[in-house]
């Protein structure tokens, strides 16, 4: 299956430690990437290949993948990481990307 | 400054026709393929197509197959979406996104790594 799954929403009290999981069989073979969306903006990258930072992206975020599961924590979450989460991958050999159906988190 | 600028986008009636387009700049376009991914309201993200560098290889999701055809200009730096037969349930945002590998260096993210803001499609009677 091409299916990414994902909670649909989580919270996380401010300062504390959030994980975000996305269940996928394709994850045993391909790299899962992260993007956060905030209220009426364009999505922006926050991890890729499993456990990537893109320059510009705090050191709290950091990502994993083991087995099926692919995960992104926040590691003292703070207001401004309110927001939508997707996880992704692309198969390239099938020349098809799949998204996860995204998780709300909420900093409480 | 790298930047995605999405337009096209407005009311159209169903079975009718749209082309969007997504001016690029800040970076060598042709080196790229491109990748469009919606979002219906309220909705997560969709895949959408993807267009190899050249755009020799086009590729697409199996709910737009044969109404969507995505196509680009590296003459003019600007992506487009040719959308024919829309339905209700092609209302969305639509995001044009670069794929990260630059073929001019053999390296990538595996990961979309430029968005544009978006264009809003609404498909209404």
């Amino acid at each position: 299956s091409s299916e990414l799954t994902q909670d649909p929403a989580v919270s996380v009290a401010l300062g504390q430690t959030v994980r975000i999981t996305c269940q996928g069989d394709s994850l045993r073979s391909y790299y899962a990437s992260w993007y956060q969306q905030k209220p009426g903006q364009a999505p922006v990258l926050v991890m890729y290949g499993n456990n990537n930072r893109p320059s510009g992206i705090p050191a709290r975020f950091s990502g994993s993948n083991s087995g099926n599961t692919a995960s992104l924590t926040i590691t003292g979450a703070q207001a401004e990481d309110e927001a939508d989460y997707y996880c992704n991958f692309g198969d390239t050999s099938a020349h098809h990307w799949v998204f996860g159906g995204g998780t709300r988190l909420t900093v409480l | 400054q790298v930047q995605l600028v999405e337009s096209g986008g407005g009311v159209v009636q169903p079975g009718r026709s749209l082309r969007l387009s997504c001016a690029v700049s800040g970076f060598t376009f042709r080196n790229y393929a491109m990748h469009w991914v919606r979002q219906a309201p309220g909705k997560g993200l969709e895949w959408v197509a993807v267009i190899s560098y050249d755009g020799n290889k086009k590729y697409y999701a199996d709910s737009v197959t044969g109404r969507l055809t995505i196509s680009r200009d590296n003459s003019d730096n600007t992506l487009y979406l040719q959308m024919n037969g829309l339905r209700a349930e092609d209302t969305a945002v639509y995001y044009c996104a670069r794929d990260s590998y630059d073929i001019s260096t053999a390296r990538g993210l595996d990961a979309f790594d430029i968005w544009g803001q978006g264009t809003m499609v609404a498909v209404s009677s």
